[in-house]
């Protein structure tokens, strides 16, 4: 099995901050890495797929980078609407979803 | 717009059997893969398995034992059967629309880009 790590677990940032999350695969998984939203009692939601392609709809604050095993979420300017936890998940293999980072309000 | 919509009991005796039905709406089941996945309180998401319109299933190997997914195309709906349940499958489950990428031809990964809302199952006496 592929494990995802993520880190921080946790992160706290102010409105405006830039702010990027990581995400590591114990074997390589080439761009076969997304990354989701979720907020409290809400669904996750899609944010970007392939590792580095938003999603339609999603802003253009939000972009990932990476391949092989290391990936970065990156939100570029930190929005009150971007509180949440953030999950990377790999489809390499039988999909399987990072433990999350949650960030919350400085 | 696609939807997704869980529905079943919130409530399963452990050693019961646990089912969901999924309805889309919004477009066809057809030609797309459909998922379940699950969240226990508190804690992470975990992929239980999927299915195609056409039937054909992949299972967590986790999970695989006691997971039946099937699928109706007549009511656009696909469901989720675990059995033997416990108190470790408390928790809310989801379902998704699973899409392939392909560039040039190459498949390049595959995303869940549309949910459902989510529905908690919990598993007590």
């Amino acid at each position: 099995d592929i494990q995802m790590t993520q880190s921080p677990s946790s992160l706290s940032a102010s409105v405006g901050d830039r702010v990027t999350i990581t995400c590591r695969a114990s074997q390589s998984i080439s761009s076969y890495l997304n990354w989701y939203q979720q907020k409290p009692g809400k669904a996750p939601k899609l944010l970007i797929y392939a590792a580095s392609s938003l999603q339609s709809g999603v802003p253009s604050r939000f972009s990932g980078s990476g391949s092989g095993t290391d990936f970065t979420l990156t939100i570029s300017s930190l929005q009150p609407e971007d509180f949440a936890t953030y999950y990377c998940q790999q489809s390499y293999s039988t999909p399987a979803f990072g433990p999350g980072t949650k960030v919350d309000i400085k | 717009q696609v939807q997704l919509q869980e529905s079943g009991p919130g409530l399963v005796k452990p050693s019961e059997t646990l089912s969901l039905t999924c309805t889309v709406s919004g477009g066809s089941i057809s030609s797309y893969y459909w998922s379940w996945i699950r969240q226990p309180p508190g804690k992470g998401l975990e992929w239980i398995g999927y299915i195609y319109y056409s039937g054909s299933t992949n299972y967590n190997p986790s999970l695989k034992s006691r997971v039946t997914i099937s699928v109706d195309t007549s009511k656009n709906q696909f469901s989720l059967k675990l059995s033997s349940v416990t108190a470790a499958d408390t928790a809310v489950y989801y379902c998704a629309r699973q899409t392939w990428v392909a560039v040039a031809g190459n498949i390049v990964g595959d995303h869940f880009d549309y949910w459902g809302q989510g529905t908690l199952v919990t598993v007590s006496s």
